[in-house]
Order: structure tokens, then C-alpha cells, then sequence
């Protein structure tokens, strides 16, 4: 059973426009959040986090909102580029050995194309 | 480049071969993780190791599969007699003890 869900396998947007990527959980102990973006033939690259504590976290054009109440999380790209073409995944981690992240749980992606 | 790297970027293998991957982290991180992905699917977690301790394993990693970390710096990921399942992209990646995770590129491996 998916614990991450990313329903939307694939997303179409204008550029200048804004991209709102949508992922779900199920899991109640996930405190920490991430979104990574993957490119082809190479390994996915960090974009953004979020803690259970926080409902907001903004970075550049890359803001990520946190519902708890929801289990929802969504990344907002603004304005979007066609370098953002990408493949988004979504992933989620629980408290391990400390504190620190354990092992990170992903969705199965959301793939992002900006039209110029 | 200080990026994670993984070798070999490729592999083609016959059924019932065993195949071994190497990672070598950033060098000042002290996790290191090894990720699956198959197509259409997100990275799944398969072990991750705290310096040399292997600390957490996943069910997907069956008893054909064996990974190390000598000396808390590279690791290796073997696989004994594969099979057409074990196709996938196998991922590499590396932390500090608190923070996001570095991937590597990734090895593709093919089991034919």
C-alpha cells in the first residue's frame, strides 16, 4: 500500500505560468517533507523540505504548503520555466535513530512539462 | 567533481550472474543509502548504512542481495544470481547525519 501518493503522472503548463504539484500521505508519523526533481539519465536532485511543524516553506520560485489536518502537501513553482521540465517526486520520512532522517519514502513522480 | 558517484553507470547481465555496484559518497557525509527504481515508479528504499553499521534494511532486499561499507567510506551492493526482476535502476545516495539526501547518477542494471 502506497504510503505517498502523487495521483497526477503527468502535468502541462505554460510558461510564466504557475505549476502546482499534489502529493498525499497516509502515514501520521511522517514529520519531514521533501520534493526532488529528476532529470533523464540522471539521479533525482533536492529541491525543497518541510517540517510537520511549519505549514509554508518558500525558496526562490519554489514554495511547498503542508495541510497535516489534509495529509496534503503541494509545490508551487512560479513563474514556471521550461528548465523546470522535470520529473517531480514527492517523499516523506519519519523520525529515525535520533531525530535525524531515516529512509525516505517516494511517491511514484509527477512529470512536469513547461511549454515555452 | 565531489558529487556522489556510482560505477558502473550500465550493466548487462545474463540471468543467475552475480553483479556488483560501487558508490562512493561525498566525502564528509556519514549516511549512505541504496534507493531502487523501476520504470514508472518512485525510488524505493532498500538499506542505508551510519559510517560502517548497516543500521536499517528494507524487506525488498532479499537474502540475494548483500551490501557492505568498509571503513565507513565506499560501498558496494551485490547481487547474487539475478533475475529478470532485479532490472532497475539502482541509486546511490549520501547525508550528513541530519538533511536531504545527494543522489548519484544511478547504475542501470539489465538482466537478460
Amino acid at each position: 500500500d502506497q504510503q505517498v501518493k502523487q495521483n497526477s503522472p503527468s502535468l502541462s503548463v505554460q510558461e510564466g505560468r504557475i505549476s502546482i504539484l499534489n502529493c498525499d500521505y497516509t502515514n501520521s508519523m511522517f514529520d519531514y517533507f521533501l520534493w526532488y526533481k529528476k532529470y533523464p539519465a540522471e539521479g533525482p536532485t533536492f529541491l525543497i523540505s518541510i517540517s510537520s511543524i511549519k505549514d509554508k516553506n518558500e525558496d526562490g520560485r519554489f514554495t511547498v504548503f503542508l495541510n497535516k489536518s489534509a495529509k496534503h502537501l503541494s509545490l508551487h513553482i512560479v513563474p514556471s520555466q521550461p528548465g523546470d521540465s522535470a520529473v517531480y517526486f514527492c517523499a516523506a520520512s519519519t523520525p529515525n535513530y535520533g531525530g535525524s532522517q531515516g529512509n525516505l519514502i517516494f511517491g511514484k513522480g509527477t512529470k512536469l512539462s513547461v511549454k515555452p | 567533481d565531489t558529487g556522489v558517484s556510482q560505477d558502473p553507470r550500465h550493466k548487462i547481465t545474463k540471468r543467475g550472474q552475480n553483479v556488483t555496484f560501487r558508490c562512493d559518497p561525498i566525502s564528509e557525509h556519514n549516511r549512505l543509502y541504496w534507493y531502487r527504481q523501476t520504470l514508472g515508479q518512485g525510488p524505493e528504499f532498500l538499506t542505508y548504512f551510519q559510517n560502517e553499521a548497516q543500521l536499517e534494511k528494507s524487506r525488498l532486499l532479499s537474502d540475494r542481495f548483500s551490501a557492505e561499507r568498509p571503513k565507513g567510506s565506499f560501498s558496494t551492493l551485490e547481487i547474487q544470481r539475478t533475475e529478470q526482476g532485479d532490472s532497475a535502476m539502482y541509486l546511490c545516495a549520501s547525508s550528513r547525519y541530519t538533511g536531504e539526501l545527494f543522489f548519484g547518477e544511478g547504475s542501470r542494471l539489465t538482466v537478460l
